[in-house]
Order: structure tokens, then sequence, then C-alpha cells
């Protein structure tokens, strides 16, 4: 049984550049949900997808855009990538989020 | 706003001693409290999920609490062993199933 998929695992980006992000919920799992974390930090929530629609947002600019695909599968975009922006970024998935989560590896975004 | 403090920050014990992390928060309603693991530069690994109409959860050598009165849960580890050291983080279920996470304790376990 697969659990959460991340891609890419590394990213080295340009300030100013953008940036997608993507992640394969857990077989069965319709809500995924995206965290930043930065270095010695606890994970930060960005944004929760359910339904192809965004159902909460943590405090993050507008900057930060997901999308969720009919597969429940989902991307996360960051639009001109500043320095704070370097941070491992976590994908998690639940079933309506009352059974708790899985999170996956992480993709660690490097902004140079 | 649910603030999740976790104490020690970071605990450095002798291998096969006996452990407790512990976990606050100030906001009892939550759905459930989950306990992670995190390797250096890894994601998170699930130990624990305790609903909240639920009082403890166990799994080998690992138990945790959750005492929502008093907005507190612990995490006991018996018998620890250097494949233990992580950063173990304490995370709670809120409204709109948000998660928020402590800060976490980093554990380092010695042969």
């Amino acid at each position: 049984d697969a659990g959460v998929t991340q891609s890419p695992t590394h990213l080295i980006k340009t300030r100013g550049q953008q940036v997608t992000l993507r992640c394969s919920p857990k077989s069965g799992h319709d809500t995924v949900s995206w965290y930043q974390q930065a270095l010695g930090q606890g994970p930060q929530f960005i944004f929760q997808y359910y339904e192809e629609e965004e159902r909460q947002r943590g405090n993050f600019p507008d900057r930060f855009s997901g999308h969720q695909f009919p597969n429940y599968s989902s991307e996360l975009n960051v639009n001109a990538l500043l320095l704070g922006d370097s941070a491992l970024y976590l994908c998690a998935s639940s079933v309506g989020g009352n059974y708790g989560y899985t999170f996956g590896s992480g993709t660690r975004l490097t902004v140079v | 706003k649910q603030e999740v403090t976790q104490i020690p920050a970071a605990l450095s014990v002798p291998e096969g001693e006996n452990l407790v992390l512990n976990c606050s928060f100030t906001d009892s309603a939550i759905y459930n409290l989950q306990w992670f693991r995190q390797d250096p530069g890894k994601g998170l690994t699930s130990l624990l999920l305790i609903q909240s109409s639920q009082r403890e959860q166990t799994s080998g050598r690992l138990n945790a609490s959750l005492d929502k009165s008093s907005g507190r849960s612990t995490l006991y580890i018996a018998a620890s062993q250097p494949g233990d050291s992580a950063t173990y983080l304490c995370c709670l279920t809120g409204g709109g199933n948000k998660l928020t996470f402590g800060t976490g304790t980093q554990l380092k376990v010695e042969l």
C-alpha cells in the first residue's frame, strides 16, 4: 500500500522564480494538506484541499497557491520566490481529517 | 488560536532508560492528537493517534495519554534504544481539520 508520495525530493531555485511541488495521497485518502517546515521549527499549515477546493488556509501570502485534481493528487505553487521560502515542504493526506494524517517524505526547497 | 508547547526541547538519555515527553495545548476543542517522529531532513512518521474520546494508546514500547481537561498529553518511551533518537512532534487536529504542531522534542539516546 503506497503511502504519500512527493516529488521532487530536492529542488534549487533562484529568487523570483516560480516552483511547483507535487503530492499523491495515500490510497483511499481524499484530503490533502500542505505544510512548510523551516529548519528547527515545527511544520506550519499552508492550506488544505478537499473535493478539489481549498477548504482551509493558514497565514501564508497569496504567492502560495494550490490545486487538487479529480484523482485527489495535489500541487503546491509558489510564485516570486524569496530566500525565506527555503524550507522542507510536507504533504499530508487523510480521510476527512478525523482519523489521523499520513505524511510524505517532503520536498526540500532551497532558494538562492 | 491553538498553541502547542513541548517540553523539554531537547533530551539526552542513556540507552535503556524510560522517558516521558510532554505536550501541552491551550484549546481543548480538538478532534484528535497525534504523535509523530521525524528523523533529520525527513518526513513525519506517525507513532500514535488518540481520538478525542480516548484517554491513551499503546504501540510496542510507546504509550501516549491524553487529558483534554488539563490540556496535556504525554508520550512514554520504555527501554529507550539508540534507534529512538529523533525529533518527536505533538500535533493536534482542531476545527476545520487544521493541524497545529508543537516545536518538538529532540531526543538522543546514547550507548
